[in-house]
């Protein structure tokens, strides 16, 4: 089936630690976004890429790290210099231009704990 | 930047009543708006989008309207079943499709009484 796969579920973070989470998508999709959903809060952005080896900061970029080497995958780093990383991660893909941009489809979310 | 509102942020009604979540965005320039909504542990699906070219669009019990002036818009769930009990989202974008990505209003928790 065709969509979006994101790599862990679950990840723990330790103080001082780098963590970087993946997403994969299968679609053919041209763009692909990393959000941060905090509990009773709407999603908001971190990086996204409209094509490969190119990205650009969204709202809330500090602290993240991206890239996009392949069409396919687009996975975030997580750096220490996050100082808040507990969030539920979110990936989005879709495709841009043709009769109209379509749609973001989103995978199923990593969760970001600190130890 | 965009700034959507969304309210209210908790909707209860009785199974088979409607139901209607409104938001309102900051930037004349935004021209799509999309509504998802989320399940527990799980992504936000897309229910249901419209562009600023329209003013209200409709699939099956799901309908949304748009009123530019005023820049706001609404999701109208009718015939409301236990299975609609989520967490619904608003967004706004100045790119067709959302290219450029998405502001997200707060979400409403939508809960169906039986």
């Amino acid at each position: 089936d065709g969509g979006i796969t994101q790599s862990p579920k679950y990840l723990f973070r330790k103080e001082g630690q780098n963590v970087t989470l993946s997403c994969e998508q299968n679609l053919n999709h041209d763009a692909m976004y990393w959000y941060r959903q905090d509990p009773g809060q709407g999603l908001r952005l971190i990086y996204y890429s409209q094509i490969v080896n190119d990205f650009q900061k969204g709202d809330i970029a500090e602290g993240y790290s991206v890239s996009r080497e392949k069409k396919e995958s687009f996975p975030l780093t997580v750096t220490s210099a996050q100082k808040n990383p507990t969030a539920f991660y979110l990936c989005a893909s879709t495709i841009i231009g043709g009769s109209g941009n379509q749609p973001q489809h989103f995978g199923d979310g990593t969760r970001l704990s600190i130890l | 930047g965009e700034n959507v509102e969304q309210h209210p942020s908790t909707l209860s009604v009785q199974e088979g009543d409607s139901a209607v979540i409104k938001c309102t965005y900051s930037d004349s320039a935004s021209n799509y708006f999309p509504w998802y909504k989320q399940e527990l542990g799980k992504g936000p699906q897309l229910i249901i989008d419209i562009r600023s070219n329209v003013g209200e669009k409709k699939d099956q019990r799901i309908a949304v309207t748009l009123n530019k002036t005023a820049k706001h818009f609404s999701l109208h769930i009718t015939e409301t079943q236990p299975e609609d009990s989520a967490v619904y989202f608003c967004a706004a974008s100045s790119s067709g499709g959302g290219a450029d990505g998405l502001t997200f209003g707060k979400g409403t928790h939508l809960i169906i009484q039986p």
